[in-house]
């Protein structure tokens, strides 16, 4: 498996652009987290779903950020408009029935990241 | 809500020498995660720790999990310069929640 991809690998934009992350799973894993990271907050939960479905969004910063699965095999992640503070590492990644407590490989697989930079 | 916290945030170590990384996280968790991260790279799962009294090793590397403490514990032993990294512990309850990560540099 090539694991989690993600794309753009690097994105440069301007101030109040529209960007779009892309993000491709695991094939078979049905928990996929969107994260981004920054020097100064570290690693953030924006938000992650489970089977497609959106289960929290409460790191999702504010309604200029939204994230969609529309089927098990990609996400996006969308910014619009896009701000300079916006700018940092965002990370997918996905993981094979997270928490369940039978299953002992639960961790999740991190994509590359994209490392956005709103100028 | 749930925090994550690990100590220390830096840790500068000379190679040969033995240290520990302590991440003490607030709400009851069933599993905990170590990962590592190269400069400008991923995330890399290391360990998955998922019952009290838990161990595991690979290498220099030994976790441990002691969940009536809420605490986990990754030990390096006699340190070389390719463990320079960052380290991160994590937990699953509910979100999966990052500690703000360990830099550690191993020097000669």
């Amino acid at each position: 498996d090539a694991g989690v991809i993600q794309s753009p690998r690097h994105e440069v934009t301007e101030m109040g652009q529209e960007v779009t992350l892309r993000c491709k799973p695991i094939s078979g894993h049905d928990y996929l987290f969107w994260y981004r990271q920054t020097m100064m907050r570290g690693l953030e939960l924006l938000i992650y779903f489970n089977n497609n479905v959106p289960i929290d969004d409460s790191g999702m910063p504010e309604d200029r950020f939204s994230a969609k699965m529309p089927n098990a095999s990609f996400s996006t992640l969308k910014i619009q408009p896009s701000e300079p503070r916006d700018s940092a590492v965002y990370f997918c990644a996905s993981s094979l029935a997270y928490g369940r407590a039978d299953l002992m490989n639960t961790e999740a697989f991190f994509g590359q990241g994209t490392r956005l930079t709103v100028v | 809500e749930l925090k994550v916290e690990q100590n220390p945030l830096f840790l500068s170590m000379q190679e040969g020498k033995n240290y520990t990384i302590y991440c003490n996280y607030s709400t009851t968790s069933d599993r905990l995660y170590w990962y590592r991260q190269d400069p400008g790279k991923s995330l890399e799962s290391l360990f998955v720790l998922l019952s009290n009294g838990a161990v595991k090793q690979e290498g220099r590397l030994m976790a441990s999990l002691d969940t009536k403490a809420r605490l986990s514990t990754l030990h390096i032993t006699a340190a070389v310069h390719d463990l320079s990294a960052t380290y991160f512990c994590a937990t699953s309850y509910g979100k999966l929640t990052f500690g703000q990560g360990t830099i550690l540099t191993v020097h000669p």
